[in-house]
């Protein structure tokens, strides 16, 4: 079963860009992610799924300014142009035949 | 548009059994997968179990969460669309909020807006 692995915390200025990175364990380097926001007292949200390759696709209504990529093992969630709503969690995920697996979250300040 | 609604008792007693249901407007659910995901406040989210229709069985196949499976048993109702979770012998470590989700085909998820479970003592 895969693990993902995320820094618990990340921080940005209004109007930068961040990278948030996410890391499958030894083995699993080739599957896809997704990556979900939280804000504060909020259900989750899909945001994105991210192959292997680099890939992604974003779900309904989430702005360009966030964007995928990958590099081996790393998953990656960029968003530019940062603005006060972004300040939330972000986690990602992974599943398999058996089980969906998620991360510890990454809490994103923007400053 | 896909709609998933949670329902159930917002308070359960301690050794006894949680259940919860999750209703699907906008979607078959005889399709994609369905799962169950929770969150204690302030911490991280956990999968906790998914259940489908298998297309060659026509009924319910399961996976569990290792950490829980001994205490856990979903299914799930075509006839209703609506889909279940029943979490037995609960401890104050299983008050949490708790998600009903849908994974489609192609690896899109989309969550219920989640309802927030108390074990009393």
């Amino acid at each position: 079963q895969p693990v993902l692995t995320q820094s618990s915390s990340a921080s940005a200025s209004l109007g930068s860009s961040v990278k948030l990175t996410c890391t499958l364990s030894n083995g699993h380097s080739n599957y896809m992610i997704a990556w979900h926001q939280q804000q504060p007292g909020e259900a989750p949200r899909y945001l994105m799924k991210i192959e292997g390759r680099g890939i992604y696709n974003k779900g309904s209504g989430v702005p360009d300014r966030f964007s995928g990529s990958s590099s081996g093992a790393d998953r990656y969630l960029t968003i530019s142009n940062l603005q006060s709503e972004d300040e939330a969690d972000y986690y990602c995920e992974t599943w398999d035949n058996s089980a969906w697996v998620f991360g510890g979250g990454t809490k994103l300040t923007v400053l | 548009q896909l709609q998933l609604q949670e329902s159930g008792p917002g308070l359960v007693k301690a050794s006894e059994t949680l259940s919860l249901t999750c209703a699907v407007s906008g979607d078959s659910i005889n399709s994609h997968y369905w799962g169950w995901i929770r969150q204690p406040a302030g911490k991280g989210l956990e999968w906790i179990g998914r259940v489908f229709i298998s297309g060659t069985l026509g009924y319910g196949t399961t996976n569990y969460s290792p950490s829980l499976k001994s205490r856990v048993a979903m299914s799930i109702d075509s006839s209703t669309s609506r889909f279940s979770l029943r979490l037995t012998s609960v401890t104050a470590a299983d008050t949490a909020v708790y998600y009903c989700a849908e994974r489609t085909y192609s690896g899109s998820l989309t969550w219920g807006q989640g309802i927030l479970v108390t074990v009393s003592s």
